[in-house]
């Protein structure tokens, strides 16, 4: 079974500085991975997926994610944050033959003037 | 552009009560899912159905029945609601399979049992 660690609960970041959200997972077998966003009072929207090929993503809003396979890692960055990126960040990872993701735990980005 | 629409938004039950949340996509997609969201818990499924006619369990399905009435429709029933149904319910769509193609999200239902 697949599983997703995301260490950091929340993350305060100055506007204009540049923030790295952790993810990392557990599998035995290939995987896909994907952040999804979530801003206040709203359902979670795909910022990126990684499934095959380059392991730099890039996503929406300036987003992208790197995957590291030795270190099991798929860590979101962007280099200069905006007070409109403060929201609720997830990583999700999933076997390649299954029907269901799993989602980690979140990340809170509090972006500040 | 609807996408997934939820109902209700809100709803509060009393210990013992039964409900039904519905939830509807006009994206022609094949997969819908159940999750519920819980802090310091993320995302977990309920139920999923890959295609309209099935339906399967997810990590946390006690508690739940779900039906795929056709296509568009897929809810959630809670038979006996309890405490620990205290949660925001999401329903999501899928094309076809969510593991390598994009989750469309409803807005969520704010569900407080008492």
């Amino acid at each position: 079974a697949q599983s997703v660690t995301q260490l950091d609960s929340q993350v305060p970041v100055f506007e204009e500085a540049p923030v790295e959200l952790r993810c990392n997972y557990s599998s035995s077998v290939s995987v896909y991975l994907f952040w999804y966003v979530q801003y206040p009072n709203q359902g979670l929207q795909l910022l990126l997926k990684y499934l095959s090929g380059s392991t730099l993503v890039k996503g929406i809003n300036g987003f992208e994610a790197e995957f590291n396979k030795s270190q099991t890692s798929f860590h979101l960055r962007k280099p200069s944050v905006h007070i409109s990126d403060t929201a609720e960040y997830f990583c999700a990872v999933s076997d390649t033959g299954f029907q269901k993701l799993v989602f980690g735990t979140g990340t809170r980005l509090l972006v500040s003037p | 552009n609807a996408g997934v629409t939820q109902t209700p938004k809100f709803q509060v039950l009393k210990t013992g009560q039964s409900m039904t949340l519905q939830c509807a996509q006009d994206m022609n997609h094949n997969s819908m899912y159940w999750y519920r969201q819980d802090p310091g818990m993320g995302l977990r499924l309920i139920y999923y159905s890959a295609s309209e006619g099935t339906t399967d369990k997810g990590e946390v399905p006690n508690g739940y029945n779900v039906s795929r009435l056709n296509k568009r429709e897929f809810s959630l029933r809670l038979e006996s609601a309890a405490p620990s149904q205290t949660s925001v319910y999401f329903c999501a769509s899928a094309a076809r399979r969510a593991t390598n193609e994009k989750l469309f999200f409803g807005s969520g239902t704010q569900l407080s049992v008492l």
